[in-house]
């Protein structure tokens, strides 16, 4: 079956530590996209990459790092950086950026900073 | 720049009533979506607009896209325990894309 998987579920971290989580798509969707989720809040647009060995931020890039070396793999790292990174992260997928048509979400990824 | 605003936040329904939600952008949109995240979920999507009053139903859920195309809501029927979940409007303008910030949805049987 195509989709998205993300991993891990869940992780924890320690304070001054990088985290890198893994997202892969089969779908075989140019567009992957980065999403941050706070409880009881919206979906906020870390990084999105177009295509292969490109990527742009969005609106919360600051401690945050992307890379987009394949098609199907668009991991995301958690830098020491990042001042607040407890949140549900979100790694989406589309055809294209520019009238996307539908996102497909992967199940996400839990981090707690200890 | 732009914003896409979503009300109400929160929406406390008694089972079998109807409410709506609305979502507003400051822009002009080329298209809109709306998503449905179940609690612990991941967004799933429900349905895109693209033209100016567009209207389009699925089973007890009807989408409108504003003529100006800078608004949309999405309206329930008879609303089931089914239907809890936090609802999100997606906008494109012209490549710039944002969530609202969700209508949360909690139905009382």
């Amino acid at each position: 079956d195509g989709g998205i998987t993300q991993s891990p579920k869940y992780l924890f971290r320690k304070e001054g530590q990088n985290v890198t989580l893994s997202c892969e798509q089969n779908l075989n969707h140019d567009a992957m996209y980065w999403y941050r989720q706070d409880p009881g809040q919206g979906l906020r647009l870390i990084y999105y990459s177009q295509i292969v060995n490109d990527f742009q931020k969005g609106d919360i890039a600051e401690g945050y790092s992307v890379s987009r070396e394949k098609k199907e793999s668009f991991p995301l790292t958690v830098t020491s950086a990042q001042k607040n990174p407890t949140a549900f992260y979100l790694c989406a997928s589309s055809i294209v950026v520019r009238a996307p048509g539908e996102l497909f979400f992967g199940e996400g990824s839990r981090l707690t900073v200890l | 720049g732009q914003q896409v605003m979503q009300i109400p936040q929160y929406q406390h329904v008694q089972e079998g009533e109807d409410f709506t939600t609305y979502c507003n952008s400051s822009t002009t949109l080329s298209n809109i979506q709306w998503y449905k995240q179940r609690p612990g979920g991941h967004p799933v999507f429900l349905i895109q607009l693209v033209k100016s009053g567009e209207v389009k139903k699925q089973k007890r859920l009807t989408f409108q896209f504003g003529e100006a195309k800078k608004n949309s809501s999405l309206h329930i029927t008879a609303t089931q325990t089914t239907d809890v979940g936090t609802y999100f409007c997606w906008g494109d303008s012209w490549g710039k894309l944002q969530f609202g910030a969700g209508t949360q949805v909690v139905v009382t049987p």
